[in-house]
């Protein structure tokens, strides 16, 4: 079955530190994976896509498809990075399976 | 960037009544878009597709007569949530793709709907 899993409902970090957020996908074939940001108030906006292997508000994401993760590392969190995450997945046809999200709070 | 336009952003209505929720793409045309509901605190939940042209793909324990789409144009899609109850309230969001190119979901900000 096609899937995404975030395991953590909430991250807390302090400003400074790093963040690591969690996601595993499953899929028999080969994954275009996704992460959206959700800031307060505002609409679920694309952070990055593994297939750009960018860096985005140093932000990144390195497909493991041995561990069929995906997860999404910052080394040094700043207060503004609070906000919610969606992990996705797109199997081809469009239709992105969402994970659950995981809410990151930047502590000061 | 490419925007998509969700209108209205709040809307409540009286039980039995019908809403209309528009999304539209301005700066690109979309064959393809979705719609979207959020339950509070909880993942978006894909409710349909909604095809240019054609009838709209509904998932499973979506009812189509209750959620109507209409795709008319390539920039315009519309949910209307028919007979609305107060089980309906909820976060609608849409979302759509370029035409012919990246495939990447571009997110309207939503529409709150309360149904009292």
């Amino acid at each position: 079955a096609q899937r995404v899993t975030q395991p953590e409902k909430l991250l807390s970090v302090f400003k400074g530190a790093p963040v690591e957020l969690k996601c595993n996908y499953s899929y028999s074939g080969s994954p275009e994976l996704f992460w959206y940001v959700q800031y307060s108030r505002q609409r679920l906006q694309l952070l990055l896509r593994h297939i750009s292997r960018e860096s985005i508000k140093g932000f990144t994401a390195d497909l493991n498809k041995g561990e069929t993760s995906f997860h999404l590392k910052k080394p040094f969190a700043q207060e503004e990075d609070s906000a919610m995450y969606y992990c996705a997945l797109n199997p081809g046809t469009y239709k992105y399976i969402f994970g659950t999200g995981t809410r990151l709070k930047v502590l000061a | 960037g490419a925007v998509v336009s969700q209108h209205p952003s709040r809307v409540i209505c009286k039980s039995g009544t019908s809403v209309k929720i528009e999304c539209r793409s301005l700066d690109f045309q979309a064959t393809t878009m979705f719609w979207y509901r959020q339950f509070p605190k909880q993942s978006l939940m894909l409710m349909a597709t909604s095809n240019e042209g054609s009838k709209a793909t509904y998932e499973q324990g979506v009812e189509k007569d209750k959620f109507l789409i209409n795709h008319a144009s390539l920039t315009l899609s519309t949910l209307t949530v028919t007979s609305a109850h107060p089980e309906d309230s909820s976060f609608y969001i849409c979302s759509a793709i370029p035409s012919g190119g990246q495939d990447i979901q571009y997110f309207g900000a939503g529409t709150r709907l309360s149904v009292l």
